[in-house]
């Protein structure tokens, strides 16, 4: 089993939309959690990191359930910026980023 | 931009040989993960530099080691090339590395090298 999964996608959605991506992790002595965005040949940007009482920035929320060891983004009204692969990472002990394979997202006009 | 630079940013190899990547971290930040990303893939980390020290390692084989400079730029080196060894390799900077119950520092990624391996 993965450290990390999540649905490899696509997502396609119309502009103006709401979508949701979900994340799971196995290991539950797990510390921090985030999601990171990465744009069609390029590296991994940090987009928020996800705390067990949610976070919002924006469109954007993030959302951390311990219990069930589930992570979630949901972003609101998709531009078509947004299109991109959303990846969730885990963090279990010293620096060591673990990823999740990444959850693509298309927004069309 | 980061301020994390890499050289060279594309490189093409055959199988058996060896090859070295370099990376420059930012500006204050004494700390260089690296990762390899397959296609289709998240990220898989290699190993961590602090200060010249290795400071934890992934699930590669020996072949795949590196160093870290004074000047805390870093360089990955492969040898015995595969063929699944094809695959953007990252480096990220960060200005120190965490324990696991110290706070997490953002690592900030160069923009990678992408090695293909014939």
């Amino acid at each position: 089993r993965k450290e990390v999964e999540q649905d490899p996608g696509p997502f396609n959605v119309p502009e103006g939309a709401t979508v949701a991506f979900n994340c799971t992790y196995s290991n539950s002595a797990s510390q921090s959690f985030f999601w990171y965005r990465q744009d069609c040949r390029k590296e991994p940007k940090l987009l928020m990191s996800v705390y067990s009482s949610g976070n919002e920035d924006g469109r954007f929320t993030a959302q951390l359930n311990r219990a069930s060891q589930y992570i979630s983004l949901l972003i609101r009204d998709s531009k078509l910026s947004d299109s991109a692969t959303y990846l969730c990472v885990v963090i279990t002990g010293f620096q060591k980023l673990v990823f999740g394979t990444g959850t693509r997202l298309l927004v069309s006009p | 931009e980061t301020g994390v630079t890499q050289s060279p940013t594309h490189l093409i190899k055959t199988r058996g040989q060896q090859v070295t990547l370099r990376c420059s971290s930012q500006s204050g930040h004494n700390t260089v993960s690296w990762y390899q990303q397959a296609l289709g893939q998240g990220p898989q980390f290699i190993f961590q530099y602090y200060r010249e020290e290795e400071n934890g390692r992934g699930n590669f084989p020996p072949r795949f080691s590196g160093l870290q400079f004074p000047n805390y730029s870093s360089e990955l080196n492969v040898n015995a090339l595969e063929l699944d060894d094809s695959a953007l390799y990252l480096c990220a900077s960060s200005p120190g590395p965490s324990g696991v119950l110290s706070s997490y520092n953002e690592q900030f990624f160069g923009p990678g090298t992408r090695l293909t391996v014939l």
